[in-house]
């Protein structure tokens, strides 16, 4: 079991230039998240999915597109980038709970991160 | 606004002793409360967890506490270890009050330092 990964590790862009962050998870979760950290910020979500071809906006959705076609895969894209991208992203996986019991018993709720992408825009 | 605070940028314990981190929340339809730990260069890892139903909850070396009329919690680390030392961050979600469901809102996190 990988658990959650992330490509690229690093990336350095230049204003205006497009990429795509590709995150994998091999759990079967559900949920999928993108995050972004940046230094006393904390993180914050940018964009989630809670399943197979369904996308939503998070705290910080500007500027960002995300889709999810297959139910291990969430990829974030920055169409034209800006120095304020800067970041580190995370990407994270959680499993849907059945119901009221399993929430409360077993934290199923409980995010998985990868290990996050270094992004630089110049 | 900021919905969940962590106070203390930093924090530096002795090996051995107790370490205390603290956590506020302001949005009352928070009802589960995570604690993550993150070392340098990785993404965040789970710690421990507590619902809204309990007051204290307990995993071996770590312990969270709840206090729901102060909208207050807290991870006690007994005793810490030089291993321990990494950036805590306290998530909520409000898992059962109708609100983000599954969403986590994450404070800032403290780094904690523990000195051999």
């Amino acid at each position: 079991n990988a658990g959650v990964t992330q490509t690229p590790k690093f990336r350095v862009l230049k204003t205006g230039q497009s990429m795509t962050l590709l995150c994998a998870q091999d759990m079967n979760h559900e949920y999928m998240y993108w995050y972004r950290q940046d230094p006393g910020m904390g993180l914050r979500l940018i964009h989630y999915s809670v399943g197979e071809g369904t996308t939503a906006k998070g705290e910080v959705p500007d500027g960002y597109n995300v889709s999810r076609l297959k139910k291990q895969n969430f990829l974030l894209g920055l169409e034209s980038a800006a120095p304020s991208q800067t970041s580190v992203y995370f990407c994270a996986s959680s499993v849907l709970a059945g119901g009221w019991n399993d929430k409360w018993g077993s934290g199923t709720d409980t995010q998985y991160f990868g290990p996050g992408t270094r992004l630089t825009v110049l | 606004d900021q919905q969940v605070k962590q106070n203390s940028p930093s924090l530096s314990v002795q090996e051995g002793r107790i370490s205390i981190l603290n956590c506020d929340y302001t949005n009352s339809m928070f009802d589960y409360f995570l604690w993550y730990k993150k070392y340098p260069a990785e993404g965040p890892t789970f710690l421990i967890s507590i619902s809204s139903i309990k007051d204290k909850n307990e995993d071996g070396r770590f312990t969270v506490f709840l206090n729901k009329s102060a909208k207050h919690l807290s991870l006690h680390i007994v005793p810490s270890q030089p291993g321990d030392s990494a950036v805590y961050f306290c998530a909520a979600s409000a898992v059962f009050s109708g609100g983000s469901n599954y969403k986590l809102t994450f404070g800032k996190g403290t780094l904690l330092t523990v000195n051999p």
